[in-house]
This record gives C-alpha cells, structure tokens and sequence, in this order.
C-alpha cells in the first residue's frame, strides 16, 4: 500500500492563479480530510469528506473547494490564490470517525504552498 | 466555544528523564482521545488512543491518562531519548465528523 499520497511537493504561485492539490489513498477509507497547518496555528481543519459525493467545510473553508467523485481521491481547489494561503497542507484518511480505533488519521507527506 | 490546549509550546529535558506533555479540552465530551507525533517536514503519524472509559493506556515507553472530570489528557514518555525529540499533537473527534487538533508541544531531549 501506498498509503496517502500528495502531488506536488511544493509549489509557488502567483496571487490570483488558480491550482488544485492531488490527495490519493489506497487503504479504502471513507473519510478524507484536509488541513493546513501555520507556525503557531497547528493543523486547521480546511474541509472533510465522510465519503464519495459527500464534502462538508472545516473551520476554514474560504478560498478552497473540494469534491470526492470517487472514494479514493480528494483534490483541493485553489480558486484564485492569495499570500495568505501560504502554508503546509496536509490530506488525510480513516476508515470513519466512529470510534474503535477506526478513526486513526494516516496523513500524507504535505505540499508546501508558497503564494507571492 | 469548543477549545483543545496544549499547555506548552516547547519542553526541554534531558535524557534518560520523563516528559509530560498535557492537553486540556473544554466544552467537548469526547469519548476519545487521541495523540500524534510529527517530525519536521512531514505528517503526523498516529500513536495512541484512549477511551473515555479507561484512565490509563500504554505502549512501550509511552503512557497516555484520560480524566474526564478534569478534562484532561497527560501524555508521558519515560527513559526519553534525543530520538523522542518531535512534536506531539493530541486530537478530539468533534461530533463525529472532524478530528480536531491542538496547537502541539514540540519536546526537545538533549543528550
């Protein structure tokens, strides 16, 4: 198993252009999350999918869209990137959020966002 | 508002010595508790998960304590060692549909 995979690495943009990180797992979870994580902010839950054609917003949803067309991948939109974006972001997966263990998050490698 | 803290930022001791890293939690009736260790420019990987009903969950030299009452978690790694130096993250599942995470103490152990 690849386990959680993230594409690109890093990347810089320009403010105002758009792009989309790729999330993948091959563990056949349901539910699939993204953060974004600042120094001295931890890891802020941006949105979260508790499976295909299911997406809900996290605390801070504003400037990024998601969708979850199949149960392995959940890519993030950046609809028109601003210096405040700038910022580690992870993906992550669990069999669910129900308890007995299942929910254990297994996170990906991260993309380092830089927006000038 | 619902709120999960970490009450240090950064801990330094020494080798051979028990860390203890805490979190406290308000406005939340978890039923579970779970903490993460992260190492610079990479994700958080899983360690331990404690239940509302068990006060006390080890594994190796790791122990982890759940007090519902004062709603708090203690995290502690004995016989710590310069390769335990990281950042450690405890998480609450919000309503069951969100992991939410503290800010992380980052611990420091020097040889």
């Amino acid at each position: 198993n690849a386990g959680v995979t993230q594409t690109p690495k890093f990347q810089v943009l320009k403010t105002g252009q758009s792009m989309t990180l790729q999330c993948a797992q091959d563990m056949n979870h349901e539910y699939m999350s993204w953060y974004r994580q600042d120094p001295g902010m931890g890891l802020r839950l941006i949105h979260y999918s508790v499976g295909a054609g299911i997406t809900d917003q996290g605390e801070v949803p504003n400037g990024y869209n998601v969708s979850r067309s199949t149960t392995e991948d959940f890519p993030l939109r950046l609809l028109s990137a601003a210096p405040s974006q700038t910022s580690v972001y992870f993906c992550a997966s669990s069999y669910n959020l129900n308890g007995g263990g299942k929910d254990t998050q297994y996170f990906g490698p991260g993309t380092r966002l830089t927006v000038l | 508002s619902q709120k999960i803290e970490q009450n240090s930022e950064a801990l330094n001791i020494q080798e051979g010595k028990t860390a203890t890293l805490t979190c406290n939690y308000t406005n939340y009736s978890p039923a579970y508790l779970q903490w993460y260790r992260q190492d610079p420019g990479r994700g958080p990987v899983f360690l331990l998960l404690i239940r509302e009903n068990e006060k006390e969950k080890r594994k190796e030299r790791l122990k982890v304590t759940f007090d519902t009452t004062l709603k708090q978690s203690l995290f502690h790694i004995t016989a710590s060692q310069p390769a335990d130096s990281a950042t450690y993250l405890c998480a609450l599942v919000q309503a069951g549909t969100a992991l939410i995470f503290g800010k992380g103490t980052t611990l420091s152990v020097s040889s």
